[in-house]
């Protein structure tokens, strides 16, 4: 059974760098196609893409938000994180992970997502 | 960066009657290696993640009722239900995952008439 839960905190002041962890089970990060990635949703508006880690240490970030997003994994731990950098409060949004298999399918399983608020 | 465009953004539909939604996408979704269209559905119920239900473009994930059926190739694609249920209210999305960067539509608000 494949779960994903986003954890972090759930005010962040301006300009300070938000961290967020998704903790996986029920497959390995390392698993040949194996994908997980992280989308937001600003209250009452719609998805959008951040970024994505593979099994094999190939990221991808959305280019609009590039240079302030770094996504890494800890396979031992089960693992990924996204941090954010400089935020504002246009970030302020539901983040959620989400489990891909790059062969054969979109992001199926998705966490409950984690509300962050960006205010001073 | 592809750019997909549902229609309509809002959606009014009696109980019993088909509901039909839209998805264009700014490029073609068809991957000609192995002719898979790389396009998904998604609903939304509020407070609650997306859930799957359809994926490249016509297969209906495990589980979800047969009334739910994706249609379309290349860069336009429709969501049908085919018989409204008051359990089908929610926002739906399409997806695309051709390539990176990966995008969705806005949304489309599905309501009872």
């Amino acid at each position: 059974q494949i779960t994903l839960k986003e954890s972090g905190p759930t005010v962040v002041k301006p300009t300070q760098t938000l961290t967020l962890t998704c903790t996986v089970s029920g497959f390995s990060l390392s698993t040949s196609g194996v994908g997980v990635g992280w989308i937001r949703q600003p209250p009452g508006k719609a998805l959008e893409w951040l970024a994505i880690t593979y099994w094999n240490d190939d990221n991808r970030y959305n280019p609009s938000l590039r240079y302030r997003l770094t996504i890494t994994k800890d396979t031992s731990k089960n693992q990924v994180v996204l941090t954010m950098t400089d935020v504002d409060p246009a970030d302020t949004a539901t983040y959620y992970c989400a489990h891909r298999d790059k062969w054969l399918r979109p992001f199926d399983y998705w966490g409950q997502g984690t509300l962050v608020t960006v205010s001073s | 960066d592809i750019v997909m465009t549902q229609s309509p953004d809002s959606l009014a539909v009696s109980l019993g009657e088909r509901a039909t939604i839209n998805c264009k996408s700014s490029q073609s979704l068809l991957y000609d290696s192995n002719n898979n269209n790389y396009l998904s559905w998604y609903q939304q119920k509020p407070g609650l993640p997306p859930k799957l239900l359809i994926y490249w473009a016509s297969v209906r994930e495990s589980g979800v009722p047969d009334r739910f059926s994706g249609s379309g190739s290349g860069t336009d694609f429709t969501l049908t239900i085919s018989s409204l249920q008051a359990e089908d209210v929610a926002v739906y999305y399409c997806h695309q995952y051709y390539e990176s960067p990966f995008s969705f539509g806005q949304g489309t608000n599905l309501e009872i008439k």
